[in-house]
C-alpha cells in the first residue's frame, strides 16, 4: 500500500524558512514523479513544484520560483521542499502527491495527509 | 500561468447527472490530454477521479467519466449519489511544464 507522510510544517517568522518532509512507503520514490500541492484555508488546490523520477528535472509555479526548491532522497525513499522567504500568503496545508507517471504530467493518484505552514509575525 | 476557470456551484438532485466544465487555453487543457479531476471532502485531501482526460483509476465509480473539446474539459456524474457532494478539482499539464489547477465547483446534492 503506497503511504506519504509529511512532516516539517509549522509556525514560521516572514522571511523564514522551513524544510518539509514526505517520507514515502509501498513504492519506489526514483520510480515515480512527484508533487507538492497546496491549499490555503477555505482556498482551492495549488500546484508549487514537481521532480521528475529519478530526479533530473524540476519545476515550479511562478509563484515559488526563486524561493521552493524540491528534491528527494533515493536512500530514504523521502521527497523534500526547502521553503525560503516566506511570505504571509505561503500559509497553507502543503501535500506531497506521487504522480501516476514518470514526467511531471499532473495525474496525482496518492497524497499525503498533508502538513500545515503557518507564516505570521 | 493563470488558474483554470470552473463554475463556482453545481448542484443536482439524487439520480440526475451532473457536469462540471474545466476552461483553459491551447497552452493548457487544449494542448495536451492530460487533464484529471479529483475529488475533495473538507478536511480531507483530495482523490484522483480521472486522469489523461477520460481514464479512471482502478476503484472510481464508473458513474464519473471525463471528455474534453477543445480547451474545455468536462467530468460528468451519471446518477448523482449523496455522497458525492464534495468539491471538485480539475488540472491540466501546460506548455511551461507545469500543472495548474482549477478553482474549484461545490458539488451540492440537493
Amino acid at each position: 500500500e503506497v503511504q506519504l507522510l509529511e512532516s516539517g510544517g509549522g509556525l514560521v517568522q516572514p522571511g523564514g524558512s522551513l524544510r518539509l518532509s514526505c517520507a514515502a512507503s509501498g513504492f519506489t520514490l526514483s520510480n515515480s514523479a512527484m508533487n507538492w500541492v497546496r491549499q490555503a484555508p477555505g482556498k482551492g488546490l495549488e500546484w508549487v513544484s514537481g521532480i521528475n523520477a529519478g530526479g533530473n528535472s524540476a519545476y515550479y509555479a511562478d509563484s515559488v520560483k526563486g524561493r521552493f526548491f524540491i528534491s528527494g532522497d533515493n536512500s530514504k525513499n523521502t521527497l523534500y521542499l526547502q521553503i525560503n522567504n516566506l511570505r504571509a500568503e505561503d500559509t497553507a496545508v502543503y501535500y506531497c502527491a506521487k504522480s501516476l507517471t514518470q514526467r511531471v504530467r499532473g495525474a496525482l493518484d496518492n497524497w499525503g495527509q498533508g502538513t500545515l505552514v503557518t507564516v505570521s509575525s | 500561468q493563470s488558474a483554470l476557470t470552473q463554475p463556482a456551484s453545481v448542484s443536482g438532485f439524487p439520480g440526475q447527472p451532473i457536469t462540471i466544465s474545466c476552461t483553459g487555453t491551447s497552452s493548457d487543457v487544449g494542448g495536451y490530454n492530460y487533464v484529471s479531476w479529483y475529488q475533495q471532502y473538507p478536511g480531507k485531501a483530495p482523490k484522483l477521479m480521472i486522469y489523461e482526460v477520460s481514464n479512471r483509476p482502478s476503484g472510481v465509480s464508473n458513474r464519473f467519466s471525463g471528455s474534453k473539446s477543445a480547451n474545455t474539459a468536462s467530468l460528468t456524474i451519471s446518477g448523482l449519489q449523496a455522497e458525492d457532494e464534495a468539491n471538485y478539482y480539475c488540472s491540466s499539464y501546460t506548455s511551461s511544464s507545469t500543472v495548474v489547477f482549477g478553482g474549484g465547483t461545490r458539488l451540492t446534492v440537493l
